[in-house]
């Protein structure tokens, strides 16, 4: 079975610096792997997906991500935070017969401070 | 922009009554899912449904739980007899495309069910 381990429930960075939240997946098959990103009182929000046509994927909001195969990793990154990000996110694997149940990870809480 | 809508956004239950979670999907979605997230802890896939059935389900999903697509534009989720355990977020989320593993799920704002 797919799962996705994610570093850190909490980060905390300053504003202008870089965001990096962490996660580490599992899987017996090739993966299809997300980050979706949760505001207070809000529902989960895509910010990217790889689905193996490149390892470097762009989101909105100015977030990347990188898969490794190597070290089985996809860890979210953005050059410079802004007060805005800060929120809940979630690393999510497919999995599935039909690939219709996303997997999360536990979440990682982004705090940026001024 | 279209969006996943639920209601209630908070429902209280006494442990052992029926509560019926309810979702509108995005319109032209084919692919409908609930998920749920007791505190502090993981989102925990339930169910998804397609073309009138389930497609795939948990083993969180038991016999205490059901979903239907009444008509053409809800999509609920039924809990016949609460339990205390059952107090979580449940998000509903919906895709454009017939399942698939990279398909995009376009999650609700959720409901939150407590049990007393």
């Amino acid at each position: 079975a797919q799962s996705v381990t994610q570093l850190g429930s909490h980060v905390s960075v300053s504003e202008g610096a870089l965001v990096l939240l962490r996660c580490n997946y599992s899987s017996s098959v090739p993966p299809y792997l997300f980050w979706y990103v949760q505001y207070p009182n809000q529902g989960l929000q895509l910010l990217l997906k790889y689905t193996s046509a490149a390892t470097l994927v762009k989101g909105i909001n100015g977030f990347e991500a990188e898969f490794k195969k190597s070290e089985t990793s996809f860890h979210l990154t953005k050059p410079s935070a802004h007060m805005s990000d800060a929120a809940e996110y979630f690393c999510a694997v497919s999995e599935g017969q039909a690939g219709t149940a996303l997997i999360f990870g536990k979440g990682t809480t982004l705090s940026v401070s001024s | 922009e279209p969006e996943v809508t639920q209601t209630p956004s908070h429902q209280v239950t006494q442990m052992g009554q029926e509560v019926i979670l309810r979702c509108v999907p995005i319109s032209n979605h084919l692919y409908f899912y609930w998920y749920r997230q007791i505190l502090g802890q993981k989102v925990e896939f339930l169910v998804s449904f397609y073309n009138n059935e389930i497609s795939e389900k948990s083993e969180i999903f038991d016999d205490q739980f059901s979903v239907e697509r009444p008509d053409g534009s809800n999509f609920t989720l039924k809990i016949r007899s609460t339990k205390l355990e059952d107090s979580a977020m449940y998000f509903c989320a919906s895709s454009e495309r017939a399942g698939g593993r990279t398909d995009t799920q376009y999650f609700g704002p959720g409901t939150r069910l407590t049990v007393l």
